[in-house]
């Protein structure tokens, strides 16, 4: 498909457990970032990946969240030691990134994540 | 800290309305200010974007009306239809890079 592709679409897990969100960006897209969406709340800022260098890490909530970008394209997002308040929707997006201007930020339909 | 403030939270018009969501920012470095589109199970999609040396712009329905001086800029939505009910969410960012989100606003068009 042409757009963000985000995998699984859902998932529950028990309290304690690890958890692996996977994003496959568009093709050639360069920026890479995630975004955690509670109930009813609007999308904060976890994480950023642009080319080669180093990811902006600046929004991830704790050091149980952790990110990587393989090959410059796929991403995976790891939470460690899950709590119930990590229960949201995780949301990816790409965007061509790299020069200063409009680059639309391009969302998938997300993994909505379920702590038990 | 909140950087991008929206309001209202939610909003109910009848078809042919115009349903108008504002916000306001603090951060005067940002310079790109996008409108999104959610629908319930769906990642948010761009509606329209506008940049500060511009104080309007529409496409289609859609018109963004933008107030640099008073940093705040509003989402109008003309001759609103009942396929236009979805969560509205604006943001703005320094270029290239991570977006800050409103809060969101849910708008239900009635038929």
């Amino acid at each position: 498909g042409a757009g963000v592709s985000q995998s699984p679409s859902n998932k529950v897990t028990e309290k304690g457990k690890d958890v692996e969100l996977r994003c496959d960006p568009i093709s050639g897209h360069t920026a890479l970032y995630w975004y955690r969406q509670s109930l009813g709340q609007g999308l904060e800022f976890l994480i950023y990946f642009q080319g080669n260098s180093a990811p902006d890490k600046s929004g991830l909530p704790s050091d149980r969240f952790s990110a990587e970008r393989t090959g410059g394209s796929v991403s995976t997002l790891t939470i460690q030691r899950t709590q119930q308040e990590d229960s949201a929707v995780y949301l990816c997006a790409s965007s061509l990134g790299g020069v200063r201007g409009e680059q639309p930020q391009h969302f998938g339909d997300g993994t909505r994540l379920s702590i038990l | 800290q909140q950087q991008v403030k929206q309001s209202p939270q939610s909003l109910i018009v009848q078809k042919g309305g115009i349903p108008i969501i504002n916000c306001a920012y603090e951060n005067t470095a940002f310079d790109y200010f996008p409108w999104y589109q959610q629908f319930p199970g769906k990642g948010p999609a761009l509606l329209i974007a506008i940049r500060p040396d511009v104080s309007e712009k529409k496409e289609g329905r859609f018109t963004i009306s933008f107030n640099k001086s008073a940093k705040q800029f509003s989402l109008h939505i003309m001759d609103s239809q009942p396929g236009d009910s979805a969560t509205y969410f604006c943001a703005a960012s320094r270029g290239d890079y991570k977006l800050s989100f409103g809060a969101g606003t849910t708008v239900t068009v009635r038929a």
